[in-house]
């Protein structure tokens, strides 16, 4: 079946801008992940959600990030007013419950802020 | 506080070697344990994952790990590595005990695999 898919899967902007990334999830996976992967680092968690349960923002690292999803479906993850250090991949990931499954993971977008 | 600690930024091994690379967690609870493999320009996939039972773990491509409680380590491995498996390897834990759903990862092994 389809794995989890994002868009797009490059994006290049200029300091300042918005942009709006997407996910979407594997069909019946209730719970989604963002991940944020700078340049030789791990993962860092950014936003969870899981069914209709409120998401968990604790990872975002400002007001600038904010993630939205429709059900159990699409996510987009929106980065207002973008900065140099925004540059990275973002990963999205989702796993069938939140309890011991395992998550997902989309091919990423690659974000470059000049 | 959960974390990972992968202390190998890279990891080099003749192909047909026996091959480990090293992973120690922290965590307050009970760890789930899981290690993905990043190719270039392709999303993590997993491998596989410890959550309880036997501490010998068997996953994709002939990998394993073994989960060692008193050592808090979860190191991967395999017999004899193949030229494709040259990658990027990411430990990652959860702290189920914790009631955490938060995977915490560490910063990647970079293994390289010499013909």
């Amino acid at each position: 079946g389809a794995g989890v898919s994002q868009s797009p899967s490059n994006k290049v902007t200029e300091k300042g801008k918005d942009v709006e990334l997407r996910c979407d999830p594997i069909s019946g996976h209730t719970a989604l992940y963002w991940y944020r992967q700078r340049l030789g680092q791990g993962l860092e968690f950014l936003i969870y959600f899981q069914g209709n349960s409120a998401p968990d923002k604790s990872g975002l690292p400002s007001d600038r990030f904010s993630a939205e999803r429709t059900g159990e479906s699409v996510s987009t993850l929106t980065i207002q007013r973008t900065q140099q250090e925004d540059s990275a991949v973002y990963l999205c990931a989702s796993s069938l419950t939140d309890v011991v499954e395992t998550q997902y993971f989309g091919p990423g977008t690659r974000l470059l802020v000049l | 506080a959960q974390s990972v600690a992968q202390p190998e930024d890279q990891v080099n091994v003749a192909e047909g070697n026996p091959l480990t690379v090293k992973c120690t967690y922290s965590v307050s609870g009970n760890p789930y344990l899981f290690w993905y493999v990043q190719y270039p320009n392709r999303g993590l996939q997993f491998l596989l994952k410890y959550i309880t039972g036997d501490n010998l773990v068997k996953g994709s491509y002939g990998f394993e790990a073994e989960f060692n409680k008193s050592q808090t380590s979860f190191h991967l491995k395999k017999p004899s590595a193949l030229v494709s498996d040259s990658a990027l390897y990411f430990c990652a834990v959860r702290d189920y005990g914790a009631g955490s759903y938060q995977l915490t990862f560490g910063k990647g092994t970079k293994l390289s695999v010499i013909p």
